[in-house]
This record gives structure tokens, C-alpha cells and sequence, in this order.
């Protein structure tokens, strides 16, 4: 079965610009997390989405924003993009959030603001 | 809010030996605790888990130790392998929230 996909792998943006980043699940899986890794940090709770409503959200500005579809894939969205935003996104698929069920990952996507 | 914290960003250790990786929380809802693993340019794997009923959980060489009262959890590797190199991220789980510590760092040397 497939595993978790992000799509891109890799992202140059620009200072000001805005990006999109997108994240197919584990196939039946409803629940998608996305983290952002940077050094130092670890890995760091963004907003976590179930049948296509946010449930969950870490401390991160409004200019992260996110959604997920009637098929669970999700999508990541930054505005006004600063250089801090520099860093690895990953997502995670769950099957059913209240079943304590590990998280799978992506192999993530890299975005370098500049 | 660091509700999940890894103190040590590294640890060496030699072949054979064990390794013990602390985490720490802050959370007393948290009731579900994991481990993963990350290699560079992969995503994180899944460990090793335990539930706040239980104080041990082990998994061939690795064990997950819960101490609530402390609201402390430490994975054990032994032995250690080169091939263990790699961050080690803890993770605690509460409902739908799961919180993750920044890594640790852990290089086995042959």
C-alpha cells in the first residue's frame, strides 16, 4: 500500500511570495498533521485536519493555513513568506485520531525562502 | 509551548553499548507516548510505543520506559548498532493532539 506522499520535494521561493504544498495520505487514512522541522526546533505542530475540518493548531501565525479535501489529500498554504520559514514540512496520516495508532510521514518537502 | 522537551540534542555511543534517550513532558493528559526515528532526507518512522497504563514496553533491542509521576519516558537501544545512527524524536499523544520533542541526535560508532 502506499505510503505518504509530498508533493513537492523541493522549493526555492522568494521572499513576499506565497507557496503551496501538498500531502496525499495513507490510503483510508483521515487524519493529516503537518510539522515543520527546522534545527534546533525539532519538530513543531502545525494544524492537523480530520474529514476536511481543522481540529487541531500549534502556535504558528495566520499566514499558515491549511485544508484538506473529500479525500483526505491536504494542502499546506504560507503567505508573505519570510526567511524564517526556511525549513522541512512534513505531514503525517493517521487512521482515526482517537485510536492510538502511530503517525506515518512523508518524506516531506523542503522549502528555502530567499 | 514546549509541552514535549528533549534535553540532550546529542548522544554518542559505541557499538555494543546502550543508549538511553530521555524525554521529558509537561502535559499530565498526555496518555500515549511514541518514539520515531528519522534518517536525513526520509520522514520519521515509527518506533516504539507505550500507553500511560503501562510503565514498559519493549520491542527486540528497544524499550520504552514511562515514569508518570516524573513525566519522564526513556528509550532504551541495546545494543547499540551503526545503522541506529540517526534523530530520535519523541512524541506524546493526547485525543487527537500529538506534540513531538525537537530530536536528539544519536551516532553509534563501530
Amino acid at each position: 500500500k502506499a505510503g505518504v506522499t509530498q508533493t513537492p520535494r523541493y522549493l526555492i521561493k522568494t521572499r513576499g511570495q506565497q507557496v503551496t504544498l501538498s500531502c496525499s495520505p495513507i490510503s483510508g487514512h483521515r487524519s493529516v498533521s503537518w510539522y515543520q522541522q527546522t534545527p534546533g526546533q525539532g519538530l513543531q505542530f502545525l494544524f492537523e485536519y480530520f474529514s476536511e475540518t481543522q481540529r487541531n493548531k500549534g502556535n504558528f501565525p495566520g499566514r499558515f493555513s491549511g485544508r484538506q479535501f473529500s479525500n483526505s489529500r491536504s494542502e499546506m498554504n504560507v503567505s508573505t513568506l519570510e526567511l524564517g520559514d526556511s525549513a522541512l514540512y512534513l505531514c503525517a496520516s493517521s487512521l482515526v485520531g482517537f485510536t492510538n495508532t502511530e503517525a506515518f510521514f512523508g518524506q516531506g518537502t523542503r522549502l528555502t525562502v530567499v | 509551548d514546549q509541552q514535549v522537551k528533549q534535553n540532550s540534542p546529542s548522544l554518542s555511543v559505541q557499538e555494543g553499548r546502550i543508549s538511553i534517550l530521555n524525554c521529558d513532558y509537561t502535559n499530565s493528559m498526555f496518555d500515549y507516548f511514541l518514539w520515531y526515528k528519522k534518517y536525513p532526507a526520509e520522514g520519521p518512522t515509527f518506533l516504539i510505543s507505550i500507553s500511560s497504563i503501562k510503565d514498559k514496553n519493549e520491542d527486540g533491542r528497544f524499550t520504552v520506559f514511562l515514569n508518570k509521576s516524573a513525566k519522564h519516558l526513556s528509550l532504551h537501544i541495546v545494543p547499540s548498532q551503526p545503522g541506529d545512527s540517526a534523530v530520535y524524536f519523541c512524541a506524546a499523544k493526547k485525543r487527537d493532539d500529538m506534540r513531538f520533542g525537537a530530536g536528539t541526535r544519536l551516532t553509534v560508532k563501530p
